[in-house]
């Protein structure tokens, strides 16, 4: 069966710092990856996806940047932290056959102090 | 541009009464719709996926019905116990947003079930 890792779940950074989350995918080859934040009390946000190894679209412009660079594996990073990137990060996975659901992994709490 | 919306946003009910949870989006041209559960502080639990020819989906006490022409689905929970208690959202997957087909989510249900 898939299955979806991510890591760590909590983080705390100060701003300026850099950032790493990683998020992997297992029991199923070239998915469908995305990266979503959900910021307090607020809806979910997609920031990147991907439909294969180095295919990266971001949705909205922003700090933070995200890469594929194996099948089933998917960063986001930043250079340097802002405080208003502090959120709930979520990475998702979904077949390319458009009748799959999502399958969200357990998310990152980062707070940026 | 897809627009879903959930009503209500939030709702309390006392242990054992049977609940409809709404869920609305302006696009019919939808692949499929997916419920999901979120606990506090947790990620999303997918609970049902309708695909856009089914009418309904059901999981134990779960029950989702679809109705893509008028853009509605619903989310019936029966007995509810207060384990259920957790945000649900509803999410739909639109036809015309490439091979990436990104969801599109709802506002969400915040639902307490007291004792």
């Amino acid at each position: 069966s898939q299955t979806i890792h991510q890591w760590p779940a909590t983080l705390v950074q100060p701003v300026g710092s850099p950032l790493s989350l990683e998020c992997t995918v297992e029991g199923t080859s070239n998915p469908n990856l995305y990266w979503y934040r959900q910021a307090a009390g607020r809806g979910l946000q997609l920031l990147f996806y991907s439909v294969g190894i180095g295919q990266i679209s971001s949705e909205v412009p922003q700090n933070l940047s995200a890469s594929r660079p194996q099948d089933r594996q998917f960063i986001l990073s930043s250079k340097k932290l802002l405080l208003s990137d502090s959120g709930f990060y979520l990475c998702a996975w979904s077949s390319g056959r458009l009748n799959y659901g999502y399958t969200f992994g357990s998310g990152t709490r980062l707070t940026v102090v | 541009k897809q627009e879903v919306t959930q009503i209500p946003a939030a709702l309390s009910v006392p242990e054992g009464e049977n609940l409809v949870l709404n869920c609305s989006f302006t696009d019919s041209a939808i692949y499929n719709l997916q419920w999901f559960r979120q606990d506090p502080g947790k990620g999303l639990t997918s609970l049902l996926l309708i695909q856009s020819s089914q009418r309904e989906q059901t999981s134990g006490r779960l029950n989702a019905s679809l109705d893509k022409s008028s853009g509605r689905s619903t989310l019936y929970i029966a007995a509810s116990q207060p384990g259920d208690s957790a945000t649900y959202l509803c999410a739909v997957r639109p036809i015309n947003t490439g091979t990436a087909s990104k969801l599109t989510f709802g506002t969400g249900t915040r639902l307490q079930v007291t004792l």
